[in-house]
């Protein structure tokens, strides 16, 4: 079974400053997918990026990047410049894409972020 | 495209009541996920359809749960018989997918949920 471990369940950080958010794993799979979800306070949660195990190279987006360390199982998010609208809870999430299973996330339990003037 | 719909936002009810959720995909999304996020929890998966087919299921989906896809549109959630531990936001999503059981390159569009909340 896949886990997904996020130890920090708050964090703070100021306006246009950066922040990192942790997360690990654990899986025996060599091929599969990692995502940063973020969920506002409407509640939806939307993509932030995504990783793919077999690229070696960080996914970038914009101010989000990842920092993925596939022998430590390790996936953190760096956000840069950071600003009030990214003001969120942050979930790392984590897929096998198997044929013959759908598209189930394992979710971590979130970072509560919140981004101060 | 309004993106991902869900009616209720919230629900209060009684233990021992029914209620029932819907969710309105992104138009011609095929595939279907209903997940549920509990207190200081992320979400965890319940089920899926490909267009009207239900296609997996979640042990966590106990007797007292169903869900549809009719048309391969909209779907329903029904909790029976409700208990305080259904309490819980269950989140509908949705994906373009066509193929039944590949999720190799699967992009989820969720919706804002439905607050249940069980007196």
């Amino acid at each position: 079974a896949q886990t997904v471990t996020q130890s920090q369940p708050e964090m703070s950080v100021q306006e246009a400053e950066t922040v990192t958010l942790s997360c690990t794993y654990d899986t025996s799979e060599n091929n599969y997918y990692l995502f940063w979800y973020k969920q506002p306070p409407s509640r939806q949660m939307i993509l932030v990026i995504r990783q793919e195990a077999y690229k070696q190279q960080n996914a970038t987006e914009n101010r989000f990047s990842v920092n993925f360390q596939k022998a430590a199982k390790s996936f953190s998010l760096k956000i840069s410049d950071s600003q009030l609208g990214d003001t969120a809870m942050y979930f790392c999430a984590f897929r096998v894409p198997l044929t013959g299973t759908a598209s189930k996330l394992t979710f971590g339990t979130g970072t509560r972020l919140q981004v101060m003037l | 495209d309004t993106g991902v719909s869900q009616d209720p936002r919230h629900k209060i009810t009684k233990r021992g009541q029914n209620v029932t959720f819907r969710c309105d995909p992104i138009s011609e999304h095929n595939r279907l996920y209903w997940y549920r996020q509990t207190l200081g929890q992320g979400p965890e998966f319940l089920t899926y359809f490909q267009n009207e087919a239900q296609l997996e299921k979640s042990r966590l989906l106990s007797d007292r749960f169903s869900a549809e896809r009719p048309k391969g549109s909209f779907s329903t959630l029904e909790i029976q018989r409700t208990e305080q531990g259904d309490s819980a936001m269950y989140l509908c999503a949705s994906s373009p997918n066509r193929e039944p059981y590949l999720s190799t390159n699967e992009k989820l569009f969720f919706g804002s949920g439905t607050q249940l909340s069980v007196l």
